[in-house]
């Protein structure tokens, strides 16, 4: 089935140490996407990428990274810089051209302890 | 740049009653207009969209929206709720042109159907 998968579902990361998360994708999507959500708040974008080999800034880009490498996979490092990183973060993915929608995934919970 | 406005965070409902969430944006392009469903611990779902076309667009569960552009909303209503359809929904904009569709979210309201 084609889909994104985001590993892993949880997540704890001791203060003080970068953590990354995993998203890919085998929808054959070009444009691929990461949000994160607080409650209350929706969800706000973090970073984004229309293809390989290149990626903007989203609304709240301090403190994460990424990289995108292979058209599948779009990795989320959260470094020791960003302030408040307990979130649950989202990719998405989607057409580059004739866009329709954007596809999500089940998306991972990350817990600062 | 796009915003978007969910006017109701939180909104307790009878089962087999109507519902109507209320969804409005602010654009200075024009865009196109999704509302997303997530249940708890889940990422987010389509639920329904508008295009193009006819500004009436329906689900297969029975939800509807109507894309109004004068009023800039695009509410979504159901006539008679389950207690299935409990759950948080997002309503979310991007752009019609250009090569990077970021959605831009309203700040979600939860529904809650009470048997």
């Amino acid at each position: 089935d084609g889909g994104i998968t985001q590993s892993p579902k949880y997540l704890f990361r001791k203060e003080g140490q970068n953590v990354t998360l995993s998203c890919e994708q085998n929808l054959n999507h070009d444009a691929m996407y990461w949000y994160r959500q607080d409650p209350g708040q929706g969800l706000r974008l973090i970073y984004y990428s229309q293809i390989v080999n290149d990626f903007q800034k989203g609304d709240i880009a301090e403190g994460y990274s990424v990289s995108r490498e292979k058209k599948e996979s779009f990795p989320l490092t959260v470094t020791s810089a960003q302030k408040n990183p307990t979130a649950f973060y989202l990719c998405a993915s989607s057409m580059g051209q004739k866009y329709t929608e954007a596809f999500f995934g089940q998306g991972t919970r990350l817990t600062v302890v | 740049a796009q915003s978007v406005t969910q006017l109701d965070s939180q909104v307790p409902v009878f089962e087999e009653a109507p519902v109507e969430l209320r969804c409005n944006y602010s654009s200075s392009v024009s865009v196109y207009l999704f509302w997303y469903v997530q249940y708890p611990n889940q990422g987010l779902q389509l639920l329904l969209k508008y295009l193009s076309g006819s500004t009436l667009v329906e689900s297969i569960n029975g939800f509807e929206a109507e894309f109004n552009k004068s009023q800039t909303s695009f509410h979504l209503r159901k006539p008679s709720v389950h207690i299935s359809d409990t759950a948080e929904y997002f309503c979310a904009v991007t752009k019609t042109s250009g090569s990077a569709r970021q959605l831009t979210f309203g700040s979600g309201t939860q529904l809650t159907v009470l048997p």
